[in-house]
């Protein structure tokens, strides 16, 4: 079955620094490839998505890359701020299953 | 999150007793997800529904049941059979086999 690995399992950037978060998947069957933003006491929000036709995409501070023939995908945020600070998850799905597989995710926290 | 409803928001009971966890939502989606979140780990599926009446295993089904009467609810019962029931459950919905929205969860403390 599909794993997803996640790196790193913490991150402490200064504000206004980028930061990137990558991960790793093993299906190469796998072709949809969201992100979740989970805040302290909240569910995971879905911030963003690429699927496997595309090589990146952007939204405002936030984009992700993909790189199918290395099974690398990762989720770039730009000029970081307080408010990004929180939990993010990657994750993989194909098409040979039909249920998303979670990476173990990553505790961003930007410093003031 | 807004049109998913998840409740109680803390949830405490003793070991041995059977337990439901709410999830009620009005966005009209078909799909419906349970995920399990231990500290420090990913989401685990439990159980999945795509459709009304009809409803799935997933990776840590064991020690869970629920049901999908209607389209707009998806209770989670966490019986005695679950060895390690304290956990936040994350109640969501989606389509696809992905899930698009989550609740906020609920925490489960059972001593």
């Amino acid at each position: 079955g599909e794993n997803v690995e996640q790196h790193p399992s913490t991150l402490s950037v200064q504000e206004g620094d980028s930061a990137v978060i990558k991960c790793t998947y093993s299906d190469s069957a796998s072709n949809y490839f969201p992100w979740y933003k989970q805040e302290l006491g909240k569910g995971p929000q879905l911030i963003i998505d690429i699927r496997s036709n595309v090589g990146e995409k952007k939204d405002q501070r936030i984009a992700v890359t993909l790189n199918k023939t290395a099974k690398h995908f990762s989720l770039h945020i730009t000029e970081t701020q307080p408010e990004d600070s929180a939990v993010y998850f990657c994750a993989a799905k194909g098409t040979s299953y039909d249920k998303v597989i979670f990476g173990p995710g990553t505790s961003l926290s930007v410093i003031p | 999150d807004g049109g998913i409803t998840q409740s109680p928001k803390y949830l405490f009971r003793k070991e041995g007793q059977n337990v439901t966890l709410s999830c009620e939502q009005n966005l009209n989606h078909d799909a419906m997800y349970w995920y399990r979140q231990d500290p420090g780990q990913g989401l685990r599926l439990i159980y999945y529904s795509q459709i009304v009446n009809d409803f799935q295993k997933g990776d840590i089904a064991e020690g869970y049941s629920v049901s999908r009467e209607k389209k707009e609810s998806f209770p989670l019962t966490v019986t005695s059979a679950q060895k390690n029931p304290t956990a936040f459950y994350l109640c969501a919905i989606g389509t696809g086999g992905s899930p698009l929205h989550f609740g906020n969860g609920t925490r489960l403390t059972v001593t």
